[in-house]
């Protein structure tokens, strides 16, 4: 049961390049999210998915876009990189009820 | 924006000592939860404590909430060096389950 797992762990892009985050759980549940780490802050969301087929916008979702592939992976794709965009990416699922966020490892984004 | 503000937003401990955080939000809210990061990790869950509730506990974490101060506490007794990590408060408000965290706490703990 590996929980949630994110690739890759580390990248560097050119401003304009694109790439694709990848994310997937193994533990059923329905929703899942990415959310954004910068330097001295808490996390921000990105975007979410309550259940398969479903997506929305969180606090922070300009420049990026996602696709909830199925129910186990959720992916997040920068289109346009700016160093703007260099952070930390979480990805976190949640079960359904009253329940807590399980969160990936991450993945360290450096935009030059 | 932040919801959650924790304070203080460094602390540095004897091992062995308790160690208190807090957490003050805006809004009501479902249920408020702790996190802890190591340097370089992901979050991990610690503890939820729903908004009918005044007090839990979870080995040496206690949490409080007070919802008419829009507040809530960590207590981590008899601290240890592994303590060392950063500590965030987030709050999940509405129907869509989504969280909204705090800057975090950042707590050492020396040998």
């Amino acid at each position: 049961n590996a929980g949630v797992t994110q690739t890759p762990k580390f990248q560097v892009l050119k401003t304009g390049q694109s790439m694709t985050l990848q994310c997937a759980q193994d533990m059923n549940h329905n929703s899942m999210y990415w959310y954004r780490q910068d330097p001295g802050m808490g996390l921000r969301l990105i975007y979410y998915s309550a259940s398969e087929g479903t997506t929305d916008k969180g606090e922070v979702p300009n420049g990026y876009n996602v696709s909830r592939l199925n129910k186990r992976e959720f992916s997040l794709r920068l289109e346009s990189a700016a160093p703007s965009q260099t952070s930390v990416y979480f990805c976190a699922s949640r079960g359904g009820g009253v329940g807590t966020q399980y969160f990936g490892p991450g993945t360290r984004l450096l935009v030059l | 924006s932040q919801q959650g503000e924790e304070d203080p937003q460094a602390l540095s401990i004897q091992e062995g000592e308790n160690a208190t955080m807090n957490c003050s939000y805006k809004t009501s809210i479902n249920n408020l939860q702790w996190y802890r990061q190591n340097s370089g990790r992901g979050l991990v869950h610690l503890i939820l404590i729903r908004s009918n509730e005044r007090e839990k506990h979870s080995g040496r974490l206690r949490v409080t909430l007070d919802t008419s101060k829009k507040s809530s506490s960590l207590l981590i007794t008899a601290s240890r060096a592994a303590d060392t990590a950063s500590y965030f408060c987030a709050t999940e408000t509405g129907a869509n389950s989504k969280l909204t965290f705090g800057k975090g706490i950042t707590l050492s703990v020396r040998p």
